[in-house]
């Protein structure tokens, strides 16, 4: 149990063009869905929490307009990398939580390649 | 805020070799303690955890036990196989330095662990 599926799992794409990521829950419902960015030899930058039903909150520095989140069902939250830039191209995780517990199941990751 | 200090990598060993990756942990309240582990290419997978003092957790041959009058949660395994390759995190649960989210996973630097056969 507490499968998290990300989709798509490597997207290359061209600047100025916007990039939406999925992640799901598949057997269990996520209340708070997490966003990370992580850079080569790295640990994991938390970018930003979702709650279902609400607006996210991100982590200081992190641009709210160019990281776009949505968290519209209990099972899925999406990340939207608006108007990319080669910058922006890295390992993005995404991590989910049962509602009352602690641990954290991860995604596999998306990677991000922006030319 | 909580923070995690685990021990610098790379680490490398041969096939069969006793491990150990330190951790200790800084915390006002009383953290969920974890050990995570990312294979290359991939998402993190919860390798092990504890929920309070005095807790063992197991996984896969790792273990890991939550020491309170030492603030640690060091990694451990007694016969490491190359597949055992990846790069360990150790991770708490409580507050993040700077951070608007609250409680959420505070994490390590990861140690890369390199078996070699």
């Amino acid at each position: 149990g507490a499968v998290v599926s990300q989709h798509p799992s490597w997207v290359i794409c061209k600047s100025g063009t916007s990039v939406k990521i999925e992640c799901r829950s598949l057997d269990f419902q996520a209340t708070t869905m997490f966003w990370y960015r992580q850079f080569p030899k790295q640990s994991l930058m938390l970018m930003a929490t979702s709650n279902e039903g609400s607006k996210a909150t991100y982590e200081q520095g992190v641009e709210k307009d160019k990281f776009l989140i949505n968290h519209a069902s209990l099972t899925l939250s999406t990340l939207t990398v608006t108007s990319a830039h080669p910058e922006d191209s890295s390992f993005y995780i995404c991590s989910a939580r049962h509602l009352y517990q602690e641990t954290q199941y991860f995604g596999p990751g998306t990677r991000l390649l922006v030319l | 805020g909580d923070s995690v200090t685990q021990m610098e990598g790379p680490v490398t060993l041969s096939e069969e070799a006793f491990l150990t990756i330190n951790c200790t942990y800084t915390a006002t309240g009383y953290p969920s303690l974890f050990w995570y582990v990312q294979y290359p290419g991939e998402g993190l997978q919860l390798l092990l955890k504890a929920t309070k003092a005095d807790d063992k957790g197991s996984n896969k041959g790792f273990e890991a036990t939550y020491r309170k009058e030492t603030t640690s949660f060091h990694l451990e395994k007694g016969s490491v196989q190359v597949s055992d390759s990846a790069v360990y995190f150790c991770a708490l649960s409580g507050l993040l330095v700077n951070s608007n989210s609250g409680y959420a996973l505070n994490f390590g630097k990861g140690t890369s662990l390199l078996v070699t056969p």
